[in-house]
């Protein structure tokens, strides 16, 4: 398995709630990315970095944000959570073709 | 604008049987890679098989071989000798470098292996 890295796994959080999402990877990789997963599992693109100091958005609108500060570190920020963001979170980094997963973050607000 | 279809949510297949899951593909660009990603419940999306669509030649990893059909826009992945380690969503996906980066992704197909 590759070795990216996300925190926490499982999150339950009230309304209103600021939270990071905070994703790692060792392998130096420049490209990055932040997929929404929903419940039905369809993935959608929702940010994506192509090293430190880029971001972008992607395909799915998204009211998260995302900081690129280290080439290491791509955390996803929501100012203020929402239950329309209950969802999974998946973090990626790419290398020419091959992307690396992480195990995602599970994200619940009640 | 790329699209990628799994038309086939669910797929069941007894141990040792063969299966293929069936995926169709369409983008603008002349240049793109097609992709079969295994999820596992709880556990990290893991590649299992990647197609150049320059290259004619089906891609095979073992057991898993895809069924690359580039005038039908068909990329299809057939599991030999299924095994209980199948078990997964199987999600196709494509990337051309065009657009928005990363890979676009079909809804994925949930395998089932019965013993």
């Amino acid at each position: 398995e590759a070795d990216i890295y996300q925190t926490p796994r499982y999150l339950v959080i009230g309304t209103g709630k600021k939270i990071t999402l905070e994703c790692s990877q060792t392998m130096g990789h420049d490209k990055m990315y932040w997929y929404q997963q929903d419940p039905g599992m369809e993935l959608h693109l929702i940010h994506y970095s192509y090293g430190v100091n880029s971001t972008e958005k992607g395909d799915l609108s998204s009211e998260s944000t995302v900081s690129r500060i280290r080439t290491e570190h791509f955390p996803l920020t929501l100012e203020s959570a929402r239950p329309s963001h209950t969802s999974q979170y998946l973090c990626a980094s790419r290398v020419g073709t091959a992307a690396f997963f992480g195990q995602g973050t599970r994200l619940t607000v009640v | 604008a790329q699209t990628v279809t799994q038309s086939q949510p669910e797929m069941s297949v007894q141990e040792a049987e063969t299966v293929t899951l069936s995926c169709t593909y369409d983008t603008s660009e002349s240049d793109y890679y097609l992709f079969w990603y295994k999820q596992p419940p709880s556990r990290q999306m893991i590649l299992v098989i990647r197609q150049e669509a320059y290259k004619q030649q089906n891609a095979t990893e073992n057991r898993f071989s895809v069924n690359f059909q580039k005038a039908a826009k068909s990329f299809s992945l057939k599991i030999s000798d299924s095994q209980l380690g199948d078990a997964a969503m199987y999600f196709c996906a494509s990337y051309s470098g065009g657009g928005a980066d990363g890979l676009t992704f079909g809804k994925g197909t949930h395998l089932i292996i019965q013993p």
